[in-house]
C-alpha cells in the first residue's frame, strides 16, 4: 500500500484548528510534511523519525505535528488564516536507507 | 529563500517533440536531484533522481542533465506524449540522516496532438 491521507478535503473556518492524518507506505519509518499553495511547488514543514521532529522548515508554531509507533503522522494547524489554504502533502521514506520520498495525495484544506 | 530555480513555468509542446525543463540550484550541499510528475488532484511521484557524480541519466523517455560546475540541471522528455502532460518539478536534497527536499517552483507540461 503505499501512501494514505485523511480526509483528502476540508474546509474550515479562519481561526479554527485542523488535524490531519498520514498513514506512510509500507516499511517506511520516515514522515515528511509539505505545504503545496496553489501554483507553486511543495513547501518543507518538517519531518518526523523515532515521533520526534528532526527537521523544520520556515513555518511558524502553530504547525505541529506527531508521529505514533506504528510511524503514522498527524499535522495540526491552529488559528487558522486564510493563507493556510492549501494542499497539504505527507510524504514518507525510509531513515538513512532511501532518499525517495513517496508522496500520498495530499489533503486540500481551504479556509474561509 | 528560494534555492531551486525553475524555468520555463509553462511549456506546449507538438505530440513526439522534446520537452526541456532547465533548473538551478545554488546550495552547494545538495547531492541528490530528483524529478517529479504530479497530475491533477495527486500528490507529486517520483520520475527520476541523479546524483553529481554523473553527468547524464537516462530511463526510458527521459533524460536528465546535470552541470555541477554550473550547479544546473535538465530534464529532457523525448518523444512527448499527451499522457506526459502534467507539472514537473525538480527539486533537490542533501545527505545527511535528515534530508529535507527543496522543490522548485513547477513546469506545466502541455504536449498537444
Amino acid at each position: 500500500a503505499g501512501v494514505t491521507q485523511t480526509p483528502r478535503y476540508l474546509i474550515k473556518t479562519r481561526g479554527q484548528q485542523v488535524t490531519l492524518r498520514c498513514s506512510p507506505k509500507s516499511g517506511h519509518d520516515t514522515v515528511s510534511w509539505y505545504q503545496q499553495a496553489l501554483g507553486q511547488g511543495p513547501q518543507f514543514i518538517f519531518q518526523y523519525y523515532e515521533e520526534e521532529e528532526r527537521q523544520r522548515g520556515n513555518f511558524p508554531d502553530r504547525f505541529s505535528g506527531h508521529q505514533f509507533p506504528n510511524y503514522s503522522s498527524e499535522l495540526n494547524v491552529n488559528a487558522l488564516l486564510l493563507g493556510d489554504s492549501a494542499l497539504y502533502l505527507c510524504a514518507s521514506s525510509q531513515h538513512l536507507s532511501g532518499r525517495e520520498r513517496y508522496f500520498g495525495p495530499g489533503t486540500r484544506l481551504t479556509v474561509t | 529563500q528560494q534555492q531551486v530555480k525553475q524555468s520555463p513555468q509553462s511549456l506546449i509542446v507538438q505530440k513526439g517533440g522534446i520537452s526541456i525543463i532547465n533548473c538551478a540550484y545554488e546550495n552547494t550541499a545538495f547531492d541528490y536531484f530528483p524529478w517529479y510528475q504530479q497530475f491533477p488532484g495527486k500528490g507529486p511521484a517520483l520520475l527520476i533522481a541523479i546524483r553529481p557524480d554523473v553527468s547524464e541519466k537516462k530511463e526510458g523517455r527521459f533524460t536528465i542533465s546535470f552541470n555541477k560546475s554550473a550547479k544546473q540541471f535538465s530534464l529532457h522528455i523525448m518523444d512527448s506524449q499527451p499522457g506526459d502532460s502534467a507539472t514537473y518539478f525538480c527539486a533537490a536534497s542533501n545527505s545527511g540522516g535528515y534530508q529535507k527536499v527543496t522543490f522548485g517552483t513547477g513546469t506545466k507540461l502541455q504536449v498537444i496532438p
